[in-house]
């Protein structure tokens, strides 16, 4: 079973930092691109970051830009969100998603990220 | 990079059947797309993919009620004979060289 589970979610204060783990099973992790998805609470869905196969090209939305580190160890199957200078804007469920592309889309179920004093 | 804009909401009768609209921002027009379905409480699910010629290709275990199609800008959901687990948000979504991008989402409501 293709399967993406995210860890790492929590609270924290503005200005402070959280880690973002998603293990991926049930397919070949180091042929796809990853993402990180956000929804803010009653929001929509907002891409955050992408990954290519081999980490060697890694995109961001501009609003964080400077703050998230998206990185993956393919010999684990796991993708990670380093993410600093938390803003309360940032408060939102976090999703790891494979693909989004022409390959289709894979979801996790998601981890909640509350910023906030 | 591509906007796509999506109606807030929509709703059908159970049993009846709905299309949902995306569309593809001016000079955009000929870009694949993805439908994903949120269910409320849960994770999204992948749909379908839409292709710049029409055709659709599934993803693993959606139902025959779901098509899609396009014509020139504007790609279309549609479910068929509409249950009362089909009530979600539904998101169109793009892709580019370093990007990926989502529409709104509608909300379906099965009266």
């Amino acid at each position: 079973e293709v399967q993406l589970v995210e860890s790492g979610g929590g609270s924290v204060q503005p200005g402070g930092s959280l880690r973002l783990s998603c293990a991926a099973s049930g397919f070949t992790f180091r042929n796809h691109w990853m993402n990180w998805v956000r929804q803010a609470p009653g929001k929509g869905l907002e891409w955050v970051a992408m990954i290519k196969q081999d980490g060697t090209e890694k995109y961001y939305v501009d609003s964080v830009k400077g703050r998230f580190t998206i990185s993956r160890d393919n010999a684990k199957n796991s993708l990670y969100l380093q993410m600093n200078s938390l803003r309360a804007e940032d408060t939102a469920l976090y999703y790891c998603a494979r693909d989004l592309g022409a390959g289709g889309g894979v979801w996790g179920q998601g981890i909640p990220v509350t910023v906030s004093s | 990079q591509p906007v796509l804009t999506q109606s807030p909401s929509a709703s059908a009768s159970l049993g009846a059947s709905v299309k949902l609209t995306c569309s593809l921002s001016s000079g955009y027009s000929d870009y694949a797309i993805t439908w994903h379905q949120q269910q409320p409480e849960k994770g999204p699910r992948y749909l379908m993919r839409i292709n710049s010629d029409g055709s659709h290709s599934k993803g693993d275990g959606i139902p025959d009620r779901f098509s899609g199609s396009r014509s020139g800008s504007e790609c279309y959901l549609s479910i068929s004979s509409l249950q009362s687990d089909d009530e979600a948000d539904y998101y169109c979504q793009t892709w580019g060289t370093g990007y990926r991008v989502f529409g709104g989402g509608t909300k379906l409501t099965v009266l």
